[in-house]
This record gives structure tokens, C-alpha cells and sequence, in this order.
């Protein structure tokens, strides 16, 4: 059964720290690997997309990686701020064409505490 | 099943054919959002549902989009007269409580893919 896991399930760290959150799925025949973050209230935000074929995307402040062989991906934050608080999730999308499904991961909640 | 549930999981519709999606969220919870997701891209809020009222409707794309939920539970999504940039993965969620805030879980069903020829 295809699953993806969320580590940890909530997270409060002070402004400043540098962190990592962790993703890991059980079927490494990945399409690809999204990571989003949710405000409350407010819909999705994207930020990185990964293909299967590639082991990093980084975006300002955000580092993600891919390791197909060992199932993990990992979000890095560096230098957090208090406007980084949210609920990061993490998607992997398997298959192609009509065959395609996408499998989230129930979120890390993340505080930054001023 | 006890997850969120959406059918059908695949529909391939003609230019200008209507479609209905369908959200079956875990029961008994309060929130319901639906999303439009295009390939290679990130999910795109469409409305969002406090059980029978529809308290967000500002990312529908066009009055060809409608939503409803008139029980508080099962959700319907509708698009009137499809066109080929309606492609998209729908993607509908729910929560137990009201507007989600930090730590309040979402649940998200695992699409309904929609293709328009």
C-alpha cells in the first residue's frame, strides 16, 4: 500500500533555528514530490516541486530533497521566522495518464515562536 | 471507508459537456475545501464549506463552477460547458473543525482527475 508519513506531527522551534521536516513514503516508484504549505484559513501554497529524476530544489530560504532509494524527503528551513508558521504538507504523485494518484501526508504543524 | 473519498476518480469529458465530482468528506466534520490542481503545479483553492455553508467561493474560476453542499456532508462540484483548461486533478479536503489553523489536520482525498477532449 502506497503511504506517505509525516515527521514530526508539530513542531515549535524559536526564530532563527535552522530546521528540517521529514517526509517518507513507502513506494519509491515516484512520479514526483510536492511540498506545500497551508495557512489558516487560507488555501495551499506550492513550494517545491521535485521530479523523480532529480534530488534537490531549493527556493530562498527552503531546501528540499529527494532520496528515492531510501522512500525520504526533507524540507529544510533556514534561518526560520514567525512568518514561517504554518502546516507543511508534503504530496507524491505516482503513475502517468489516467493511471496517475497523488498521496498526502497528514502535515508537520510548525510554530516559530518570536 | 473512514478517509475522504471522492468519485469518479477518472473522467474524460467532451468540450462543452457538463461534469459532477463528487466529495464524500470523513464524517462528521465540519470543513470542506475543494482544490484544482494542473499538472506540474501546485493545488489552486476553489471554495470552502463550513457544513452547509458555502463561506468561501472566491477562487471558483468562472460562473461555469458551482459547488454545494446542501446537507452539510456529501459535496458536489460542478462545471458547466468544460473546456480543455478545466484539465486539472479536483482535489477535495475536510477537517473536524471550523477554518483550519496550525495543528487542526486535513484530510485529502485522492482526487478526482478530470480531462477534457
Amino acid at each position: 500500500k502506497q503511504e506517505v508519513t509525516q515527521i514530526p506531527a508539530a513542531l515549535s522551534v524559536p526564530e532563527g533555528e535552522n530546521l528540517v521536516l521529514n517526509c517518507s513514503f513507502t513506494d519509491s516508484a515516484i512520479y514526483n514530490l510536492q511540498w506545500f504549505r497551508q495557512d489558516p484559513g487560507k488555501g495551499l501554497t506550492s513550494l517545491l516541486l521535485i521530479q523523480s529524476s532529480q534530488r534537490e530544489q531549493t527556493s530562498g530560504r527552503l531546501n528540499a530533497s529527494l532520496d528515492k532509494s531510501s522512500g525520504r524527503s526533507t524540507l529544510y528551513i533556514a534561518a526560520s521566522q514567525p512568518g514561517d508558521s504554518a502546516t507543511y504538507l508534503c504530496a507524491v504523485m505516482y503513475g502517468t495518464g489516467n493511471n496517475r494518484k497523488l498521496i498526502w501526508g497528514l502535515g508537520t504543524s510548525l510554530a516559530v515562536n518570536p | 471507508g473512514a478517509g475522504v473519498s471522492q468519485s469518479p476518480r477518472y473522467k474524460v469529458a467532451k468540450r462543452g459537456q457538463d461534469v459532477a465530482l463528487r466529495c464524500d468528506p470523513i464524517s462528521g466534520h465540519v470543513s470542506l475545501f475543494w482544490y484544482q490542481q494542473a499538472l506540474g503545479q501546485g493545488p489552486e483553492f476553489l471554495t470552502y464549506f463550513q457544513n452547509e455553508a458555502q463561506l468561501d467561493k472566491s477562487g471558483l474560476p468562472s460562473d461555469r463552477f458551482f459547488a454545494e453542499r446542501p446537507e452539510g456532508s456529501v459535496s458536489t462540484l460542478k462545471i458547466q460547458r468544460t473546456q480543455q483548461e478545466d484539465s486539472a486533478v479536483y482535489l477535495c479536503a475536510s477537517s473536524l473543525f471550523g477554518p483550519p489553523s496550525s495543528g487542526n489536520t486535513i484530510y485529502f482525498g485522492e482526487g478526482s482527475w478530470l480531462t477534457v477532449v
